[in-house]
């Protein structure tokens, strides 16, 4: 099952505009990860945010949380075309057993238009 | 970041072959993942592969269906039994370490059943 629901499911802007997409979860976590992933390639790193982090920036990204809300949000300022991928949240549920893994959210499909 | 490697890149088998999925990591990790991900669709994990202990299903996975080995710190194997065309799909080995807990992803198996 998916812990975490993306939207919106897909996504058309202009380059140079920002683009923002949620991710919403269901479960305490530790963590939440970012990623993209091209199509018919395998999965970039983006960033990853602790549950006591609100913002993180790298680059032209922009990540935060809530975890009052179970909510995260990716921010791209000044998109380019070469950012046209889907995106990805992945959380890290917390448990009890002391291990960990990540589950995926649903995704975002990111076209920039040139 | 670690570099993964997996082995084959892409198969076409026969119904009720089995095929197996190796994957290689250019440096010790603590966590190795594995993930199904169906065409235009989001990853789903199907177990998490612990060096000196039995692999962790998610549900709707088993054993039987899916054995996995972890001989080291390095190396994983998954191996997808008794295939059926449902079983199509990409594979994914990940790995993460449990210092930075980042996530890394190998490039894929791509899997055909006829």
């Amino acid at each position: 099952s998916q812990q975490g629901e993306e939207d919106p499911q897909a996504l058309s802007i202009q380059e140079g505009e920002n683009a923002t997409m949620n991710c919403s979860y269901k479960t305490s976590i530790n963590n939440l990860q970012w990623y993209r992933q091209n199509s018919g390639r395998g999965l970039v790193h983006l960033i990853l945010i602790r549950s006591n982090e609100r913002e993180k920036h790298s680059g032209r990204l922009r990540v935060t949380l809530d975890t009052s809300k179970k909510s995260s949000s990716l921010l791209i300022t000044a998109s380019r075309a070469a950012d046209t991928a889907s995106y990805f949240c992945a959380t890290d549920p917390r448990t009890t057993s002391g291990t960990y893994k990540y589950i995926f959210g649903t995704g975002t499909r990111l076209k920039v238009l040139a | 970041s670690a570099v993964i490697s997996q082995k084959p890149s892409r198969d076409i088998c026969q119904r009720g072959t089995s095929l197996t999925i190796q994957c290689q990591v250019d440096s010790q990790v603590t966590m190795m993942f594995w993930y199904r991900q169906q065409p235009g669709q989001s990853l789903t994990l199907i177990a998490t592969a612990n060096q000196g202990s039995e692999a962790t299903y998610e549900s709707g996975f088993v054993i039987d269906k899916f054995p996995i080995s972890r001989p080291n710190l390095t190396f994983s194997t998954l191996t997808v039994s008794n295939m059926s065309p449902e079983d199509s799909s990409i594979y994914l080995c990940s790995v993460s370490g449990r210092m930075t807990y980042e996530q890394y992803f190998g490039p894929g198996t791509r899997l055909t059943v006829t």
